[in-house]
């Protein structure tokens, strides 16, 4: 079985701050890991993905995670925030040839000017 | 730019009764999903639909949900006789190849409410 954690439900930071957020996962088999982001009364749009290869993904709007094994971790990180980053974002894991994806609660990214 | 649509964005409807969600996946695609988001808490995967037939489901999926594709353009999901605890977000999926080789295009979600 897999699962996902997501630390903080809310996370605040000031316009042009670090963004990080963190996501732990539990995985059997090799995870292969998403971020996705919603925007109000939007679907769910990937961020990144890490699937194999390169520890460090890069992803749309700035983004970038790392992938650490030994820390069953794969958190998100944006150097700068700008106002347009809020929004809620989720971590997800797949693997062992499954079709679906397991999410973590979401974290609620708000950006203070 | 394509994107997968989700109708109505809001329903509401009586303990018992039935209900058809509808999703219209991007037009190549060849994956389609189910999830749902109850208030408050993550995102869940109902089931994946690939080839005219389910491919996986979740224990969240149990007789009372059923899919179709009724027509090659739209995916429904139908719940028989909802629950108060079906109420949620429910957000329909597609993807060209398998989820692990591509990426997951999502609807904007239906809010199900039971009354």
């Amino acid at each position: 079985a897999q699962s996902v954690t997501q630390l903080g439900s809310h996370v605040s930071v000031s316009e042009g701050a670090l963004v990080l957020l963190r996501c732990n996962y539990s995985s059997s088999v090799p995870p292969y890991l998403f971020w996705y982001v919603q925007y109000p009364n939007q679907g769910l749009q990937l961020l990144l993905k890490y699937t194999t290869g390169a520890t460090l993904v890069k992803g749309i709007n700035g983004f970038e995670a790392e992938f650490k094994k030994s820390e069953t971790s794969f958190h998100l990180t944006k150097p700068s925030a700008h106002m347009s980053d809020a929004a809620e974002y989720f971590c997800a894991v797949a693997g062992g040839g499954a079709d679906g994806l397991t999410f973590g609660k979401g974290t609620h990214l708000i950006i203070q000017p | 730019e394509p994107e997968v649509t989700q109708t109505p964005s809001h329903q509401v409807t009586q303990m018992g009764q039935e209900v058809i969600l509808r999703c219209v996946p991007i037009s190549n695609h060849l994956y389609f999903y189910w999830y749902r988001q109850i208030l408050g808490q993550k995102v869940e995967f109902l089931v994946s639909f690939y080839n005219n037939e389910i491919s996986e489901k979740s224990e969240i999926f149990d007789d009372q949900f059923s899919v179709e594709r009724p027509d090659g353009s739209n995916f429904t999901l139908k719940i028989r006789s909802t629950k108060l605890e079906d109420s949620a977000m429910y957000f329909c999926a597609s993807s060209p190849d398998r989820l692990l080789n591509t990426e997951a295009f999502f609807g904007q979600g239906t809010r199900l409410t039971v009354v």
